[in-house]
């Protein structure tokens, strides 16, 4: 079965630290992969998404992502984070109707 | 603001009971998906639907049914509620059914509803 999986539950980090959220896929074959932010009290926003192209992924708000197909990844990243995006975050694919989440990463940034 | 509503934003109501969520995807969108967002379950599939048709099913209770109408407005009814239902449901909408069709299954979600239990 597809599945997507986090590696870090929870992340502190201090303004202007550099940020890297794992995800892994399980499958193969044609894959569309996403990555949601979800602030305090909102809803899921999409950050970013790989359809295909260029493994490397820019979105916004500063946040990118790279598709390393050898390695099922699908890793995001942001140079210089703020206080502004303490957020949840998380990492969807679908090789199928169904999009599958991962279990989201809590990051927490420290003025 | 994704385009898609949700209503109502919060619902209380007690065991037993049963309660309708609704959903306006999009203006253009043919796909409804519902989610639930739960403290131990994390975010959960549910059910999808495509003009006015079932195309997927996640991990949906018996308990809970949908539906999409012809104007493409969405229902998630939830009965004979139990204190484990309480949770952030959310819908979302695409234009297309499949991931396969690339850009158009990118899912927009809605703000949720808030349902508690007690």
């Amino acid at each position: 079965a597809q599945s997507v999986s986090q590696h870090n539950h929870h992340v502190i980090l201090s303004e202007a630290a550099s940020l890297e959220l794992g995800c892994n896929y399980s499958y193969g074959g044609t894959v569309n992969l996403f990555w949601y932010v979800q602030y305090p009290g909102q809803h899921l926003q999409l950050l970013l998404k790989y359809f295909s192209g260029d493994p490397l992924v820019k979105g916004i708000k500063g946040f990118e992502a790279e598709f390393i197909k050898s390695k099922f990844s699908f890793n995001l990243r942001k140079p210089s984070v703020q206080w502004s995006d303490t957020a949840e975050y998380f990492c969807a694919g679908g090789a199928d109707y169904k999009l599958s989440f991962g279990a989201g990463t809590t990051v927490t940034v420290r003025a | 603001d994704s385009g898609v509503t949700q209503t109502p934003k919060h619902l209380i109501t007690a065991t037993g009971q049963r309660v309708t969520l609704r959903c306006s995807p999009r203006s253009g969108d043919l796909s409804v998906y519902w989610y639930q967002q739960s403290l131990d379950q994390g975010l959960q599939f549910l059910i999808q639907y495509y003009n006015g048709e079932e195309r997927a099913k996640g991990n949906i209770l018996e308990r809970f049914s949908a539906q999409q109408f012809p104007d493409l407005h969405s229902e998630l009814n939830l009965s004979s509620l139990e204190l484990g239902d309480s949770a952030l449901y959310f819908c979302a909408s695409s234009v297309g059914y499949s991931v396969s069709q690339g850009v158009y299954n990118e899912q927009f979600f809605g703000p949720g509803t808030r349902l508690t239990v007690l």
